[in-house]
């Protein structure tokens, strides 16, 4: 079974500043998707970025990118010029190729005015 | 564009009660899904579908039941409603490949007492 595992539970950082979630993933698959979903105190889930296993180059979506290190299953999110509309649950989720949806625990990120 | 909507969104229930969730969307999604989120925890699949007349368990499918009639919608009916259940209750729904996301309703915020 694919565990996602999420060790910062929660984090701080001042507006503007730029900040790394970190997130760790277990599979014997080698063909995979993972995403980072955000959930701000509205409770709604909004897709922040996906990367797919099978591209080496590390998926960017305007201030938000990430480092895809395959080979130690390694998925962060790197949030450059942070907001105060980033305030929000980080979950990193994992798609072995089957629409499941494996999500971790999360990140409650607090950007600082 | 609505989306994937549910209804309702905040419900107080006792033990023993019965009730449906609904979820419909509009976006012509074959897949469908139902996920729970206990308190500072990630989400968890309860059941999915993969289109109408078609529905399977996911994770935590213990005490819930589901059925799909219409690709539009996604009942999730509870029984006999026990403290466990207690959760906050998503659908969401998908294209039905890998690397495309999963759209989530607003959610239903559940207590049973």
């Amino acid at each position: 079974a694919q565990t996602v595992t999420q060790s910062q539970p929660e984090m701080s950082v001042q507006e503007a500043e730029t900040v790394t979630l970190s997130c760790t993933y277990d599979t014997s698959e080698n063909n995979y998707y993972l995403f980072w979903y955000k959930q701000p105190p509205s409770r709604q889930m909004i897709l922040v970025i996906r990367q797919e296993a099978y591209k080496q180059q590390n998926a960017t979506e305007n201030r938000f990118s990430v480092n895809f290190q395959k080979a130690a299953k390694s998925f962060s999110l790197k949030i450059s010029d942070s907001q105060l509309g980033d305030t929000a649950m980080y979950f990193c989720a994992f798609n072995p190729g089957n629409e499941k949806l494996t999500f971790g625990t999360g990140t409650r990120l607090t950007i600082i005015p | 564009n609505a989306g994937v909507t549910q209804t309702p969104k905040f419900r107080i229930l006792k033990i023993g009660q019965s009730m449906t969730l609904q979820c419909t969307q509009d976006m012509n999604h074959n897949y469908m899904y139902w996920y729970r989120q206990d308190p500072g925890m990630g989400l968890k699949l309860i059941y999915y579908s993969v289109g109408a007349g078609i529905t399977d368990k996911g994770e935590v499918p213990n005490g819930y039941n589901v059925s799909r009639s219409t690709t539009e919608d996604f009942p999730l009916r509870l029984e006999l409603a026990a403290p466990s259940q207690t959760s906050v209750y998503f659908c969401a729904s998908s294209y039905g490949l890998s690397n495309q996301p999963q759209h989530f309703g607003d959610g239903t915020r559940l207590s049973i007492l």
